[in-house]
């Protein structure tokens, strides 16, 4: 069992849809969640940076965590032709520094 | 700001070559991690230096190395290519070891 897995997608939405991103992992000890957006052919983008369980926002995008579930959520309120991009979940230990990613999410957003 | 730097964009070489691939971290960065990329698998933590120092590597064989120098800039090296070693590297640098991280735009290695 991979420690993260994430739903390969594609997902293909229109523009102003709410889009859900989701991840869940095995590892109890992970405490920092993120999110970065991928464009093709580019380096991966931090989107969103969170500790422990809770929420946070920031502009169109909320990104939620819920450790007793092992479940992290991306939503993007919204959205645009320009989010058209591969997400990808990734987390973290406390005391450790290597990043644990899902796979990727390819989302296309169409006009 | 400058974000993460890498070089070259694309790399190819045959099998039983050697690669080196550089990376130079945002200024004030101190931590260079190196992540590979591979078609299919996602990204995999391969090694990760902080003051000059390897303080940790993934679940990757030896013949994939590096170091970091007194300018915290990075290179990765390759020995011995493999097919299967085809895929994008990825560098990302932190201000501090556990900080948020920042990541360039790769090298695409090709081993034919």
């Amino acid at each position: 069992q991979k420690e993260v897995e994430q739903d390969p997608g594609p997902l293909s939405v229109p523009e102003g849809a709410i889009v859900s991103l989701n991840c869940t992992y095995s590892n109890s000890a992970f405490q920092y969640f993120m999110w970065y957006r991928q464009y093709s052919r580019k380096g991966p983008e931090l989107l969103m940076y969170t500790y422990s369980s809770g929420n946070k926002e920031d502009g169109r995008f909320t990104a939620q965590v819920d450790k007793s579930s092992k479940y992290i959520s991306l939503f993007i309120r919204d959205s645009q032709p320009s989010d058209s991009a591969t997400y990808l979940c990734a987390m973290s230990a406390a005391g450790a520094n290597n990043l644990f990613f899902g796979t990727g999410t390819r989302l296309t957003v169409i006009p | 700001e400058a974000g993460v730097t890498q070089s070259p964009t694309h790399l190819i070489k045959t099998r039983g070559q050697q690669a080196t691939l550089r990376c130079s971290p945002i200024s004030g960065h101190t931590s260079v991690y190196w992540y590979q990329q591979a078609l299919g698998l996602g990204l995999q933590f391969l090694l990760w230096y902080d003051e000059g120092e390897e303080r940790n590597r993934g679940n990757f064989p030896p013949r994939f190395s590096g170091r970091q120098f007194p300018n915290y800039s990075s290179e990765l090296n390759v020995n011995a290519l493999e097919l299967e070693d085809s895929a994008l590297y990825l560098c990302a640098s932190s201000s501090t070891a556990r900080d948020k991280q920042f990541f360039g735009p790769g090298t695409r290695l090709t081993v034919l």
